[in-house]
């Protein structure tokens, strides 16, 4: 138990539509960011929020967007999805936006295009 | 340009015997090292980290090992239980970046025979 959570954890979405994935961080943990997992692959950085701004982005194009809310839960929208967005999305929180801090994983959410 | 490296896709080994998994970066600029346990259909599981300062941290039946002349960090596990069963990810963060920013191995299964 990581403290993070995500909603929903599965969901079904057709080529072209757009969807929006919610994370609450863990208690005191001020700090959010987004990884997609493909399958047989290890999670890739999309993105990372620190007090509710970007704060560094991976190589993810521009339709690959979020928030992060002033009680730190995040959103990660993605638009105009395709095919190979299908994968498990995870939120990982932790204290603080600098090397060092113990990051926490929530059990992410499954999205499949079709 | 895979700069995380887990050469070995899964690894077997007996339960009560040691379980070694090895990993290998390429970016001189990580400072800090972290090891995630994941179960299928669960999120990654923060089992152990360790920071370019040292070359050794144990906690419990978990030693990792960073060798940074060689960019190289392994994890054992001494014994193996069944429940250690599970995707290993090694990942390592940039200093001077923000702190969430993982970059991860591919993962090895390791499988612990009863």
């Amino acid at each position: 138990e990581t403290g993070v959570t995500q909603s929903p954890t599965h969901l079904i979405k057709t080529r072209g539509q757009q969807v929006t994935l919610r994370c609450s961080s863990q208690s005191g943990h001020n700090t959010v960011s987004w990884y997609q997992q493909a399958l047989g692959q290890g999670p890739q950085f999309i993105f990372q929020y620190y007090r509710e701004e970007e704060n560094g982005r991976g190589n993810f194009p521009p339709r690959f967007s979020g928030l992060q809310f002033p009680n730190y839960s995040s959103e990660l929208n993605v638009n105009a999805l395709e095919l190979d967005d299908s994968a498990l999305y995870l939120c990982a929180s932790s204290r603080g936006g600098s090397s060092g801090n113990t990051i926490y994983f929530g059990e992410g959410s499954w999205l499949t295009v079709v | 340009d895979q700069q995380v490296k887990q050469n070995s896709p899964s690894l077997s080994v007996q339960e009560g015997r040691i379980s070694i998994l090895n990993c290998d970066y390429t970016n001189s600029m990580f400072d800090y090292f972290l090891w995630y346990k994941k179960y299928p259909a669960e999120g990654p599981t923060f089992l152990i980290s360790i920071s370019s300062i040292k070359d050794k941290n144990e906690d419990g039946r978990f030693t990792v090992f960073l060798n940074k002349s060689a960019k190289h960090l392994s994890l054992h596990i001494v014994p193996s239980q069944p429940g250690d069963s599970a995707v290993y990810f090694c990942a390592a963060s940039p200093a001077l970046e923000y702190g969430n920013k993982l970059v991860f191995g591919a993962g090895t299964i390791l499988r612990v025979k009863s």
